[in-house]
């Protein structure tokens, strides 16, 4: 009984290539996430959704787009991969939101670990 | 500088000890104070969070926050194996949740 699944967990693939990544929550959140971590564990957010709304769009190269199709929803669809994209991508929800911030708990997703070769 | 700044560790303890987890931030519009705990392989979960400065105690952990001096604590009594995990502190003000790059720990039997 899954609170925020993505798919797929793990991700190997080459350089060029576009990939996407799934995320739902059955929470019944109306805010969604995707962060990514880098090998020192750094986590850092690059987008958030709220009722399907984008309210914060980091400074993430613009082959990262995200779609969310509904509430419960929100893909990372990657172009053109490069190696610097290997990662690991967690996709995070919460319930409301204070000025585009994440209210104070969010539920992460197991993460999807990407790497590029 | 970072906005917040956390020790990486690894931070090794013997069961049973006390241990203390540290982050400093520089950001004073932050107001929120979180703990998210991390296993191997696994997405951060919310441990704690404190509104501004004070103490809040939750079994075994106990969070300080200290705006003056804008340092926030994790502490963790009678510490367990099942404790290691890396320890992310995360803050929040008006804008998004900036974390702290996370703390190694690993209690040994």
């Amino acid at each position: 009984d899954t609170a925020v699944s993505q798919t797929p967990k793990y991700l190997v693939t080459q350089m060029g290539n576009d990939k996407s990544i799934k995320c739902e929550q059955n929470l019944g959140h109306d805010t969604m996430y995707w962060y990514k971590q880098d090998s020192k564990k750094f986590l850092k957010i690059m987008f958030s959704y709220n009722n399907k709304e984008l309210i914060i769009n980091e400074t993430v190269p613009n082959r990262f787009s995200p779609k969310s199709p509904d509430k419960a929803h929100l893909n990372l669809h990657i172009n053109s991969l490069e190696l610097g994209d290997s990662a690991v991508y967690f996709c995070a929800s919460s319930q409301g939101r204070v000025r585009g911030a994440m209210n104070t708990e969010a539920f992460f997703g197991q993460g999807t670990r990407l790497t590029v070769v | 500088q970072k906005e917040v700044e956390q020790d990486p560790g690894p931070l090794s303890v013997p069961e049973g000890a006390i241990v203390s987890l540290n982050c400093t931030y520089s950001n004073s519009a932050f107001q929120y104070f979180m703990w998210y705990r991390q296993y191997s392989r696994k997405g951060p979960e919310l441990l704690m969070y404190t509104y501004s400065s004070g103490n809040k105690e939750d079994g075994r952990f106990t969070a300080q926050v200290d705006k003056s001096s804008k340092y926030i604590s994790l502490f963790i009594r009678d510490s367990q194996p099942s404790d290691s995990a890396t320890y992310l502190c995360a803050m929040r003000g008006y804008q998004k949740v900036t974390f702290g790059t996370g703390t190694k720990l690993q209690v040994i039997p």
